[in-house]
């Protein structure tokens, strides 16, 4: 599976949008972006996923490039219920596991 | 119940007990997951059912980790001998399709956190 880098941390406004950067410059033709969260004391909660096309559902929007060497989840109003831990991950198509990293530990500030 | 639920919620072992861990996934749910996750990780694969069918067991970290599914629906993860480093979160998940075909998301429940003394 391709490895995905994500900050650390991240500090985001309340109300404004926030933008998670992701990259993976080493996916294949193959794998899939998913995105996962997790808030505190909580299993993860699957967000959104895609593959070369920009995807947006009700929680957010995905912005793959047209390279796909890196991604960004677009949260377009950020509330304090979204601070969480959020995970890229390339996920293979056919592939039953998800590989998590450490993720990026996004907080919401008033 | 709407979405999976794991038990017991909080299991304090002395080191070489068994513990038995158990996932109800959400029904009709085909694929189900375990996961482990320590302290400031990510959760790490365990093992995958497709019903009662154990398709990979190849996170499993020891022949002391063991899962099930029996009838297809819920599943026992089970340790035996538990030592200090089996302390973690156990996550189960489940997901409505078959997972090879990479287009169900997975349901994850809140995870039973296991703390071996």
């Amino acid at each position: 599976d391709a490895k995905t880098t994500q900050p650390t941390s991240m500090d985001c406004a309340e109300g404004r949008a926030a933008n998670l950067p992701c990259n993976h410059s080493t996916i294949s033709g193959n794998e899939y972006v998913y995105w996962y969260r997790q808030i505190h004391s909580q299993g993860p909660q699957y967000i959104i996923h895609g593959l070369k096309n920009n995807e947006t559902n009700e929680m957010a929007s995905l912005i793959i490039t047209e390279d796909r060497k890196s991604s960004t989840l677009i949260l377009p109003h950020a509330t304090l219920r979204d601070t969480a831990v959020y995970y890229c991950i390339a996920r293979p198509y056919g592939n039953n596991r998800l590989a998590f990293g450490k993720g990026n530990q996004v907080v919401v500030i008033p | 119940g709407a979405g999976v639920s794991q038990s017991p919620r909080y299991k304090v072992a002395k080191r070489g007990q068994d513990v038995a861990l158990r996932c109800d996934p959400i029904s009709g749910h085909v694929s189900l997951f375990w996961y482990q996750q320590a302290l400031g990780q990510g959760p790490e694969f365990l093992t995958y059912f497709q019903n009662e069918a154990q398709l990979d067991k190849s996170g499993l970290p020891s022949d002391r980790f063991f899962a099930e599914r029996p009838e297809g629906s819920v599943s026992t993860l089970k340790i035996q001998r538990t030592q200090q480093e089996d302390s973690a979160v156990y996550l189960c998940a489940s997901s409505l399709v078959v997972a090879g075909g990479n287009t169900g998301e997975l349901f994850f429940g809140e995870g039973s956190r296991l703390t071996v003394l």
